[in-house]
């Protein structure tokens, strides 16, 4: 039993690239998030996924992209990546919502765009 | 809108000395708050979920506490170890219950 893992652990972009990160997890969880966390900013959800087929927008969704094609994956994309999105990026799942479950962390990707 | 404040920011503290970490929320009509610790880059792992019927949750030497009146929480750490060094976070759920909103964290040092 995996947990959470998150795919890749560091990246490196410079402005305008693009790519995926790959959020996976083993336990049979509806829900799923994504977070960046900045200093002095905290944590704060970019989007998330009440089940397969379904993403909403969180608190800065501007910039990412998200798909749930398949139950146990959550996939955040950036098409044009900018230095403001320099960020350490956590995925997360929980089996139902935030009013009764604990949500489960991944390790994080860290990403730096030049 | 749910804000979720903890302060201190930072504390230092002895080995064995017993503390208090605070939280404070805007929206009282919570349904649980949560209370999380990240070592330093790594992930959030959950140590506590107080339900809004419970007033306190304990496992080992943790003891939240929630009171929803006052629009607080505390984490009580007993006799603390070097090992509990971490940034502590908390965490309630957004009025849709769909994400939970997190304070900035605590950082706690505990010197041996």
């Amino acid at each position: 039993n995996a947990g959470v893992t998150q795919t890749p652990k560091f990246r490196v972009l410079k402005t305008g690239q693009s790519m995926t990160l790959l959020c996976a997890q083993d336990m049979n969880h509806e829900y799923m998030y994504w977070y960046r966390q900045d200093p002095g900013m905290g944590l704060r959800l970019i989007h998330y996924s009440v089940g397969e087929g379904t993403t909403a927008k969180g608190e800065v969704p501007d910039g990412y992209n998200v798909s749930r094609l398949k139950k146990q994956n959550f996939l955040l994309g950036l098409e044009s990546a900018a230095p403001s999105q320099t960020s350490v990026y956590f995925c997360a799942s929980s089996y139902r919502d935030s009013y009764t479950d604990t949500q489960y962390f991944g390790p994080g990707t860290r990403l730096t765009v030049l | 809108k749910q804000e979720v404040t903890q302060i201190p920011a930072a504390l230092s503290v002895p080995e064995g000395e017993n503390l208090v970490l605070n939280c404070s929320f805007t929206d009282s009509a919570i349904y649980n708050l949560q209370w999380f610790r990240q070592d330093p880059g790594k992930g959030l792992t959950s140590l506590l979920l107080i339900q809004s019927s419970q007033r306190e949750q304990t496992s080992g030497r943790l003891n939240a506490s929630l009171d929803k009146s006052s629009g607080r929480s505390t984490l009580y750490i007993a006799a603390s170890q070097p090992g509990d060094s971490a940034t502590y976070l908390c965490a309630a759920p957004n009025q849709a219950g769909t994400a939970l909103i997190f304070g900035k964290g605590t950082t706690l040092s505990v010197s041996s």
